[in-house]
């Protein structure tokens, strides 16, 4: 079946990049997501990227991924203190299918 | 645009009660729209896929009896918990999908966060 992993925890100083990284076990996933979580808020979606793409940036998100090894990873510049919430990483098999994510990593901008 | 709504975005109840909560999508019709439920500090799990118009697919190990999914329009899933327990207790979510640049996309509801005591 579908597994999609992340690390639970982030801390980062207000101005440094932050790198979150989740693995993935289903090579038939098409589309990997990258969604942000504020507390009691729903989720919102910052970036995807398809699979036949290595990279993709979109202002200060950088997603990197290598399909040989089954890894994503979501890079924030100049990390700022909204940014502070948890990112849910997520794979489907094809554009407005069901999402398998990931657990989450809580990332802590700190001043 | 885009918006999704949820209501109510929080409610308690007491045990063998019945409680709804409504997923309304404001500026766009859903024919598709996802029930997904939230244990605290853990991730979204799929309950079940609500189509318009017909019954709504629900995922394994999901109670489809406690769990009534009723997609009555292009704009309004509800789910309805029947005989809530304690463990039923969770912050649920719900996404419909929509369109946007000829890409379909969830976009995600408030969520509601259901106690029952």
């Amino acid at each position: 079946g579908e597994d999609v992993e992340q690390s639970l925890f982030l801390s980062v100083r207000e101005g440094d990049s932050s790198v979150i990284n989740c693995t993935y076990t289903d090579s038939s996933s098409t589309y990997l997501y990258w969604y942000k979580q504020e507390p009691g808020a729903g989720l919102q979606l910052l970036t995807y990227i398809f699979s036949n793409m290595d990279m993709k940036q979109d202002q200060r998100l950088t997603v990197l991924l290598n399909k040989k090894d089954k890894h994503l990873s979501l890079r924030i510049a100049d990390t700022q203190t909204g940014d502070s919430a948890i990112y849910f990483c997520a794979e489907s098999k094809a554009a407005g299918n069901k999402l398998t994510f990931g657990g989450g990593t809580r990332v802590l901008v700190k001043p | 645009g885009a918006v999704v709504s949820q209501h109510p975005s929080r409610v308690i109840c007491k045990s063998g009660t019945s409680v709804k909560i409504e997923c309304r999508s404001l500026d766009f019709q859903a024919t598709t729209m996802f029930w997904y439920r939230q244990f605290p500090k853990q991730s979204l799990m799929l309950m079940a896929t609500s189509n318009e118009g017909s019954k709504a697919t629900y995922e394994q190990g999901v109670e489809k009896d406690k769990f009534l999914i009723n997609h009555a329009s292009l704009t309004l899933s509800t789910l309805t918990v029947t005989s809530a327990h304690p463990e039923d207790s969770s912050f649920y979510i719900c996404s419909a999908l929509g369109t946007s640049g000829g890409y379909n996309e969830q976009y995600f509801g408030p969520g509601t966060r259901l106690t029952v005591t």
